[in-house]
């Protein structure tokens, strides 16, 4: 069975502070990766997505991730984070089954 | 094109109460899914189609029924409502998902059950 883990539950930084956010996920086989984020009573939107080729991911908002295959991971960083970054964020894995798995979320604010 | 559109945004059942959650798109996708969204567990699978007439189980299915008549809408049926199904519900739909094509989200409906 696949699964996705997100270690990091809430993560608290000061405006232009740099960000990572880890994701790791299990699943032998080929996979897609994505980040969502859902700001305060909203719903959840794409930051980024891997499918394949250059491992290195630019998403919006300044927002990049990269997928390390032998270390199974996919995490999401970005070098200078500001107030309206404060949200929720989801990895996700996509599998040929067709399955959408998402990790726990990582609730990040961002302190002025 | 309105996206994703789910119905009602929020509601309050009783135990035992059943109803129906709505969801449809207007995007022509052949995927559809419902997840709930718990805090701390991320989203997790409920029910999802792949098409008009085929439907499956995800990761948490028990205590919801779905169908998909057409390819617009996906309705998430709960047959007997519990407490343990307060939750925030979101459909989701898209394309062929493992060509890379974005997962669209509604907005979500906030579900209590007292």
């Amino acid at each position: 069975a696949q699964s996705v883990s997100q270690h990091n539950h809430h993560v608290i930084l000061s405006e232009a502070a740099s960000l990572e956010l880890g994701c790791n996920y299990s699943y032998g086989g080929t996979v897609n990766l994505f980040w969502y984020v859902q700001y305060p009573g909203q719903h959840l939107q794409l930051l980024l997505k891997y499918f394949s080729g250059d491992p290195l991911v630019k998403g919006i908002k300044g927002f990049e991730a990269e997928f390390i295959k032998s270390k199974f991971s996919f995490n999401l960083r970005k070098p200078s984070v500001q107030w309206s970054d404060t949200a929720e964020y989801f990895c996700a894995l996509h599998n040929a089954g067709n399955m959408l798995t998402f990790g726990g979320g990582t609730r990040l604010m961002v302190k002025p | 094109n309105a996206g994703v559109t789910q119905t009602p945004k929020f509601q309050v059942l009783k135990t035992g109460q059943s109803m129906t959650l709505q969801c449809a798109q207007d995007m022509n996708h052949e995927y559809m899914s419902w997840y709930r969204q718990d805090p701390g567990m991320g989203l997790r699978l409920i029910h999802y189609s792949v098409g008009a007439g085929i439907t499956d189980q995800g990761e948490v299915p028990n205590g919801y029924n779905v169908s998909r008549s057409t390819t617009e809408d996906f309705p998430l049926r709960l047959l007997s409502a519990a407490p343990s199904q307060t939750s925030v519900y979101f459909c989701a739909s898209s394309l062929q998902p493992s060509s890379g094509n974005t997962i669209y989200f509604g907005e979500g409906s906030w579900l209590t059950v007292v």
